[in-house]
């Protein structure tokens, strides 16, 4: 049974550039959510992804944006890369949008903007 | 929005002895907690969770409690191990699946 998978694993980008994240969630999942947890700190909410529209959002500008496949996987586009876009970005796949299946995350992927 | 504090924000225990945290939370419609565990470098991965209806529940050395009168909710582990040792997140689900997680504590587990 396939956990949620995240490519890619390491990324390196210059300030002004953009980048695509993308997520498979685990199977049986059709809800994908995004979070960005900056070093020592807790995963922070991006937004969240089921029946291919975005359901919820968290406080983050609109240069993050999103995409979900007819497959429930998912993709984060971040514009004009910031030095402070620096981060782990998470993936978390569940099922539903009522809070009755756990989320399960991926490894992440580490962005680094120089 | 939700806002959750969780403390404390380190913690040392020696091998053997037990360990709690303890996050509150704001909004009492809230109505799933969860506790994560990362290690370095890895994801973090779902420990014990409980449902709004459940004022407490245990697996094996590892148990949450709930008060939602007071809106706070604690991890306990007994009997902590060295394997114990990392990065311990809750989370609080308000709706539509939107998780609120807190700063994390740091558990350092002493040989």
């Amino acid at each position: 049974d396939a956990g949620v998978t995240q490519s890619p694993t390491h990324l390196i980008k210059t300030r002004g550039q953009q980048v695509t994240l993308r997520c498979s969630p685990k199977s049986g999942h059709d809800t994908v959510s995004w979070y960005q947890q900056a070093l020592g700190q807790g995963p922070q909410f991006i937004f969240q992804y089921y029946e291919e529209e975005e359901r919820q959002r968290g406080n983050f500008p609109d240069r993050f944006s999103g995409h979900q496949f007819p497959n429930y996987s998912s993709e984060l586009n971040v514009n004009a890369l910031l030095l402070g876009d620096s981060a782990l970005y998470l993936c978390a796949s569940s099922l539903g949008t009522q809070g009755r299946s756990a989320q399960h995350f991926g490894d992440g992927t580490r962005l680094s903007i120089l | 929005g939700e806002n959750v504090e969780q403390h404390p924000s380190t913690l040392s225990v020696q091998e053997g002895d037990s360990a709690v945290i303890k996050c509150t939370y704001s909004d009492s419609a809230s109505n799933y907690f969860p506790w994560y565990k990362q290690e370095l470098g890895k994801r973090p991965q779902l420990i014990i969770d409980i449902r709004s209806n459940v004022g407490e529940k245990k697996d094996q050395r590892i148990a949450v409690t709930l008060n939602k009168t007071a809106k706070h909710f604690s991890l306990h582990i007994t009997e902590t191990q060295p394997e114990d040792s990392a990065v311990y997140f809750c989370a609080v689900h308000r709706n539509f699946n939107k998780f609120y997680f807190g700063s994390g504590t740091k558990l350092n587990v002493k040989p």
